[in-house]
């Protein structure tokens, strides 16, 4: 069975630390050959498409909207994704979902979703 | 970045109804259009790819369509576990979604 878990999210605070590193650990698959996705979804509004990374970790898209301040990467080994974010805005809070790429036509598999807050 | 947008922003329908929601992309995407139904605090569930391809499970009560700029989604007989958020997302470059369509019980 495919799953995705997320973790790493939290309240983040002006005046502290802007960054958050979120996971997103993977089984029921073979995660080296997929192509992974983060989607974020901003309280009570629609999805966002944020980044993407391919099967081995050489090639990165991001969202204009979190360009120079995100970073996805992935360990093939621990079978875990990433998402470094750094500069946190307010307009950052959403929940953020991990998804599986399916042959760069969809996305078949999703987490549960992580809880970012960026907020005084 | 391509623009996507869908009608109705709300759809109000009865058990039984036949349903269609549009999705218009800013340039040509050719096929590469997915649909996905999410309900609250849930995960968005993958519907159709490809504009028309029905993912393995979905019920063939879900059809799409379309090429090009504009896509539809259809639901030949609204069944209650169907009131839900539908987004159309673009997977032609960069990804992006539409703002999405809830569809309520009238």
């Amino acid at each position: 069975e495919v799953q995705l878990v997320e973790s790493g999210g939290g309240l983040v605070q002006p005046g502290g630390s802007l960054s958050l590193r979120l996971s997103c650990a993977a089984s029921g698959f073979t995660f080296s050959s997929y192509w992974m996705h983060w989607v974020r979804q901003a309280p009570g509004k629609g999805l966002l498409w944020v980044s993407r990374i391919n099967s081995d970790g050489s090639r990165t898209d991001y969202a204009d909207s979190v360009k120079g301040r995100f970073t996805i990467s992935r360990d093939n080994a621990k079978n875990t994704l990433y998402l470094q974010m750094n500069s946190l805005r307010a307009e950052d809070t959403a929940v953020y979902f991990c998804a599986r790429d399916y042959r760069e036509m969809a996305l078949d598999y999703w987490g549960q979703g992580t809880l970012v807050t960026v907020s005084s | 970045d391509i623009q996507m947008t869908q009608s109705p922003s709300t759809l109000s329908a009865s058990v039984g109804d036949r349903v269609t929601i549009t999705c218009r992309a800013s340039q040509s995407i050719s096929r590469w259009l997915a649909w996905y139904q999410q309900k609250p605090g849930k995960a968005p569930k993958l519907l159709i790819y490809k504009a028309s391809t029905l993912e393995s499970g979905v019920p063939s009560r879900f059809s799409g369509s379309g090429s090009g700029t504009e896509f539809t989604l259809t639901i030949s007989s609204l069944q209650p576990d169907d009131f839900a958020t539908y987004y159309c997302q673009q997977c032609y470059s960069p990804w992006t979604f539409g703002q999405g369509t809830n569809v309520e019980i009238k």
